[in-house]
């Protein structure tokens, strides 16, 4: 089983919609989350950290969940220049990062 | 800053040769990494250094070697290209677990073809 797992999608989403995703983690021990976005071809950037609380960030929504293991990201009104595969990454208690696959996004006119 | 650079954006290789991806931050990051990254799959860590003179393996090493004689600069080695190391190869540095401002950077990437 892979530590990091993620819907690889495509998700197609209209502009102007809302679109979530999870991502699932199997080490309970792991203690730092985030979300990277990767344009096709190009470095992984960071999007945003996760925290315990949930956390925004303009259109975007990051929630936790350490019972069920997951991590989740909510896009609001969805642009263009959002389709990008949404990388989840989670720090390990040894502090190296585990990457999950990607979730490709496609927005649409 | 130039952030995380990374020489060459392409190279070919036949199997068995050897070659050195250039890779070096100017942020002064004690941490850098090389990652590579395959269809379908997450970023592996290949090897890591915490700083100068230090380095240790990460989740696949087997077939290169690094070294990190400055802050600056960690260079990935292949000893001997197999084309099960066709991939895309991605270098990044970072302050350490713990600090603030602990966002890894990524430099722009290395396509490496073995055939």
């Amino acid at each position: 089983r892979k530590e990091v797992e993620q819907d690889p999608g495509p998700f197609n989403v209209p502009e102007g919609a809302t679109v979530a995703f999870n991502c699932t983690y199997s080490n309970s021990a792991s203690q730092s989350f985030f979300w990277y976005r990767q344009d096709c071809r190009k470095e992984p950037k960071l999007l945003m950290s996760v925290y315990s609380s949930g956390n925004e960030d303009g259109r975007f929504t990051a929630q936790l969940n350490r019972a069920s293991q997951y991590i989740s990201l909510l896009i609001r009104d969805s642009k263009l220049s959002d389709s990008a595969t949404y990388l989840c990454v989670v720090r390990g208690s040894w502090g190296k990062l585990q990457f999950g696959a990607g979730t490709q996004v496609v927005v649409t006119p | 800053n130039a952030g995380v650079t990374q020489t060459p954006k392409f190279q070919v290789l036949k199997t068995g040769q050897s070659m050195t991806l250039q890779c070096a931050q100017d942020m002064n990051h004690e941490y850098m990494s090389w990652y590579r990254q395959d269809p379908g799959m997450g970023l592996r860590l290949i090897h890591y250094s915490v700083g100068a003179g230090i380095t240790d393996q990460g989740e696949v090493p087997n077939g290169y070697n690094v070294s990190r004689s400055t802050t600056e600069d960690f260079p990935l080695r292949l000893l001997s290209a197999a084309p099960s190391q066709t991939s895309v190869y991605f270098c990044a540095s970072s302050n350490p677990p713990g600090t603030s401002g602990r966002e890894q950077f990524f430099g722009p990437g290395t396509r490496l073809t073995v055939l």
